[in-house]
C-alpha cells in the first residue's frame, strides 16, 4: 500500500479483556516495528520485526504483550489482560531495510483501558 | 537505554520568526538521525533523515544539523508559519535497528 495501515483507528476495552492491534507495513518493506506512546510523551520501542522473524523484543512490558509477523507482511501486536497502564497509543513504523532509508509511521491506534 | 533530550520543551514565537529546536543523544556512535513533527492526535511524519557520514540536511524551510561528536541534532526552522504548529521529535538510531525518541518540542507559532 502506499502507507502504514493501521487498525482499529481507536479501541476501548475493558479492564481484563484482550485487544489485537493490527499493522499492515508498506509493501516490500522488510522491518517492522512497534512502538508505545503515553500522554505527552515521546514514543518508546516495543519489539522489531526483520521479515518474520522477531529480533529484538526488550521493550515489551510484560509477557501479556505478544507480537507476530507471521507472513513477514501484516503484523498484530496482542495484549493479553489489558490494565488501566496500557492505555496509550501504539505506533507501527516499517523501513525498506535496517531503517538506512529512514522510517514511515502508522497514523497508530490509540487504546484506551476502562 | 540511549538518553535523548529535547530543548526547548515547549516554544511560542510569532510568524515568520526563525527557531532552532535541539537534540542531544548521549551515544555517539550514531547510525542515523531522523526528524518527525506530531499533529495532535496523529502519527509521525518524517521531515528529515541524516545518515551517520552526513552533517546537514535541507528540505524546503528546514535545515537539520548533526554533530556526531558532541552528541547534538538541531533543526532550523527558517520563516516559520501557522502551520508548522506541532510537536517536534528527533530519533537518533545506533544500531539501525531500534531507534529512540526524546519527549519532543511542542511548537506554536501565533499569527
Amino acid at each position: 500500500g502506499a502507507g502504514v495501515s493501521q487498525s482499529p483507528r481507536y479501541k476501548v476495552a475493558k479492564r481484563g479483556q484482550d485487544v489485537a492491534l493490527r499493522c499492515d507495513p508498506i509493501s516490500g518493506h522488510v522491518s517492522l516495528f512497534w512502538y508505545q506512546q503515553a500522554l505527552g510523551q515521546g514514543p518508546e520501542f516495543l519489539t522489531y520485526f526483520q521479515n518474520e522473524a522477531q529480533l529484538d523484543k526488550s521493550g515489551l512490558p510484560s509477557d501479556r504483550f505478544f507480537a507476530e509477523r507471521p507472513e513477514g507482511s501484516v503484523s498484530t501486536l496482542k495484549i493479553q489482560r489489558t490494565q488501566q497502564e496500557d492505555s496509550a497509543v501504539y505506533l507501527c513504523a516499517s523501513s525498506l531495510a535496517s531503517g538506512a532509508y529512514g522510517y514511515t509511521f502508522g497514523s497508530g491506534t490509540r487504546l484506551t483501558v476502562v | 537505554k540511549q538518553e535523548v533530550t529535547q530543548i526547548p520543551a515547549a516554544l511560542s514565537v510569532p510568524e515568520g520568526e526563525n527557531l532552532v529546536l535541539n537534540c542531544s543523544f548521549t551515544d555517539s556512535a550514531i547510525y542515523n538521525l531522523q526528524w518527525f513533527r506530531q499533529d495532535p492526535g496523529k502519527g509521525l511524519t518524517s521531515l528529515l533523515l541524516i545518515q551517520s557520514s552526513q552533517r546537514e540536511q535541507t528540505s524546503g524551510r528546514l535545515n537539520a544539523s548533526l554533530d556526531k561528536s558532541s552528541g547534538r541534532s538541531t533543526l532550523y526552522i527558517a520563516a516559520s508559519q501557522p502551520g508548522d504548529s506541532a510537536t517536534y521529535l528527533c530519533a537518533p538510531a545506533f544500531t539501525g535497528n531500534q531507534f529512540y525518541f526524546g519527549t519532543g518540542t511542542s511548537l506554536t507559532v501565533i499569527p
